[in-house]
């Protein structure tokens, strides 16, 4: 058990709609990372944030939003879904959001677009 | 554009034998590198990691080396054992902008 939590485990819905993903991050953990990896590919980073704050880019739709609260939680919102965005997401943490720091990933959420 | 590939999708070794999982890089400016373990239907879990001030990082039965002029480094695991069968991702951070690049990854299978 890393300690990282996500919900849900499974989403399913249609094209245009749009969901929310959430992470709560292993305790003490102040950075949050969200990757999404698609059929046969690796992770693809998109979004960090340290303790509320965005630090790190990477290829994030701009149909894609990210947020982290107070309580380090993270959410990532994706909008007017399209068939292609059908993958797991991952959220990871890690304690000073370091480069050279390993992450702590959870266990994913399975988002299927019908 | 792939900065860090695996070439090998999978790879089957007998139990008690060495695995050999290879990675290559392309951005000569990665300065540390990181092995991640993926068991089905659970998250990447870290296995080991170098810096490129080294050539070499061992962990129990696992050792990780590192050839920066082939830009290359390779992940073995001796002896191999069935519980070792999962999927393993390199990752190098980026440290300018904090990007971070995962390979495609190589799926192991360890034959009892």
């Amino acid at each position: 058990d890393s300690g990282v939590t996500q919900t849900p485990k499974h989403l399913i819905t249609a094209t245009g709609q749009r969901v929310t993903l959430r992470c709560s991050p292993r305790s003490g953990d102040l950075s949050v990372y969200w990757y999404q990896q698609s059929l046969d590919q690796g992770l693809q980073f998109l979004i960090q944030y340290y303790n509320g704050e965005e630090r790190a880019k990477g290829n994030i739709l701009e149909r894609f939003s990210a947020q982290q609260f107070p309580d380090l939680h993270s959410e990532l919102n994706l909008s007017s879904l399209e068939l292609g965005d059908s993958a797991l997401y991952f959220c990871a943490s890690s304690e000073h959001g370091h480069s050279n720091q390993p992450q702590h990933f959870g266990d994913g959420t399975r988002l299927s677009i019908l | 554009d792939q900065q860090v590939k695996q070439n090998s999708p999978s790879l089957s070794v007998q139990e008690g034998r060495i695995s050999i999982l290879n990675c290559d890089y392309t951005n000569s400016m990665f300065d540390y590198f990181l092995w991640y373990k993926k068991y089905p239907a659970e998250g990447p879990t870290f296995l080991i990691s170098i810096s490129s001030i080294k050539d070499k990082n061992e962990d129990g039965r696992f050792t990780v080396f590192l050839n920066k002029s082939a830009k290359h480094l390779s992940l073995h695991i001796v002896p191999s054992q069935p519980g070792d069968s999962a999927v393993y991702f390199c990752a190098a951070p980026f440290a300018t902008g904090n990007q971070f690049y995962f390979g495609t990854g190589t799926s192991l299978t360890v034959i009892p």
